[in-house]
């Protein structure tokens, strides 16, 4: 059974850093594009990240681009999100999920639980 | 990366169908058949019911339907169930290998 789970979410003050993970399990881990989107309070949701198989290649909502950077480790089946200079705006749940696994990266087949991320002093 | 169009609410009731737009332009929704629809109930996860603009996944009742014309999709829901009551959200790639969402739809059902 195909599983995402997230973590590393929490209270972070403006200005400050926060590193996401998220554990797969259940496929083939080094097979497939890997996805973050966020979901703000009351809000729909939002593609922020993704990033190809090998990790070689990635791609950013304008609004964290230079500020976060997605990465994984094919190795230890887990993806990251590293979260710099951060912003009230980027308050929301942040959600991993993968592709459907084909040519492109255009559906969202799988999703995690999701971590909660409060920027606020 | 203008977030795809789509109306704030929708309602209908119980056995009717009801039909959610999703405006895109020409060079997400317009030139690509990857648009998919996801289900959201109240504290819970996304769900994939719709993919490639008609397909369903296994387990999505065939009450779901999706469709395209021009930049603009279409999620169909007959025979409405309350069930259903849910925000709906379509998402399109948007070409390198991005995607952009719809800002979702609450679907009542009456």
């Amino acid at each position: 059974e195909v599983q995402l789970v997230e973590s590393g979410g929490g209270l972070v003050q403006p200005g400050g850093s926060l590193r996401l993970s998220c554990a797969a399990s259940g496929f083939t881990f080094s097979s497939y594009w890997m996805f973050w989107v966020r979901q703000a309070p009351g809000k729909g949701l939002e593609w922020v990240a993704n990033i190809n198989q090998d990790g070689y290649e990635s791609h950013y909502v304008d609004s964290v681009k230079g500020r976060f950077t997605v990465s994984r480790d094919n190795a230890k089946n887990s993806l990251y999100l590293q979260m710099n200079s951060l912003r009230g705006e980027d308050t929301a749940v942040y959600y991993c999920a993968r592709d459907d696994g084909g040519s492109y990266p255009t559906t969202l087949e799988w999703w995690g639980q999701g971590t909660l991320v409060t920027v606020s002093s | 990366q203008s977030a795809l169009t789509q109306p704030r609410s929708v309602s209908g009731s119980p056995g009717q169908s009801v039909t959610i737009s999703c405006t895109g332009t020409y060079s997400n929704i317009g030139v690509n058949t990857a648009v998919s629809w996801y289900q959201q109930h109240p504290g819970k996860v996304p769900k994939v019911m719709i993919y490639d603009i008609t397909k369903r996944p296994s387990g999505v009742p065939d009450r779901f339907s999706g469709s395209k014309s021009d930049n603009t999709a279409s999620l169909t829901i007959s025979g409405l169930q309350a069930e259903d009551e849910a925000d709906y959200y379509c998402c399109s790639y948007a070409g390198g290998n991005t995607v952009v969402f719809g800002g979702g739809t609450t679907l009542t059902v009456l």
